[in-house]
């Protein structure tokens, strides 16, 4: 089992509507989580980060944690053309130091 | 420019060849990773320091691959007796420690085509 999965997609939204990103995580105790956007040919750029459970608002971007379930999302409201990349979940678990642990990210196209 | 960066940018070589890559962290930055990404994979965490310690490798790490940070600074990643398989973007990222947190910031790799 992969420790970090997230749907591929590719993932369309309408500019101006509200993008949905899930990330589930299969380490029960893992600590920090972060959600990383990469355009094609470029390294990660962070996002955001989020350490405990509930929500965590920047900008048109929020990041909502759930250890009871696992999971954690990214919206992103009011979608630009700009915010088209693959969108990178990474994971710190807990037995293994603080290397991160990434998803295979999901394609994100917001169509003009 | 304050942020990562990495050199050279693009490398291509011959299968059999040895590749030497290099990292610049961010200045005050005290933690340095390595990753290696393929297309259509995330990242993939081959090894980190803590200061000029390496604390960790990958345990698919090839005794092929060496990475030295020798005074804390900057790093190299060296990649002996290359495959076709060694073709990957190579990450290197940095980051601080402070407060229990240890988020990192990347460069903008190094492209390695292996002929």
């Amino acid at each position: 089992q992969k420790e970090v999965e997230q749907n591929s997609g590719p993932l369309s939204v309408p500019e101006g509507a509200i993008a949905s990103l899930n990330c589930t995580y299969s380490d029960r105790v893992s600590q920090s989580f972060f959600w990383y956007r990469q355009y094609s040919g470029k390294s990660p750029e962070l996002i955001m980060s989020i350490y405990s459970n509930g929500d965590k608002e920047d900008g048109r971007f929020t990041a909502q944690l759930n250890k009871a379930s696992q999971y954690v999302s990214l919206l992103i409201r009011d979608s630009q053309p700009s915010d088209s990349a693959t969108y990178l979940c990474a994971v710190t678990l807990s037995n293994t130091g603080n290397q991160f642990y990434f998803g295979t990210g999901t394609s994100l196209t917001v169509i003009p | 420019d304050t942020g990562v960066s990495q050199d050279p940018r693009h490398k291509i070589t011959k299968r059999g060849q040895n590749v030497t890559f290099r990292c610049d962290p961010i200045s005050e930055h005290n933690r340095l990773y390595w990753y290696r990404q393929t297309l259509g994979q995330g990242p993939e965490f081959l090894t980190y320091f803590q200061n000029e310690a390496q604390l960790e490798k990958s345990r698919l790490l090839s005794d092929r691959f060496s990475a030295e940070r020798p005074k804390g600074s900057f790093s190299t990643l060296e990649i002996q007796r290359t495959e076709q398989g060694d073709s990957a973007m190579y990450l290197c990222a940095s980051s601080l420690v402070e407060w229990g947190t240890d988020t990192q910031y990347f460069g903008p790799g190094t492209r390695l085509t292996v002929l």
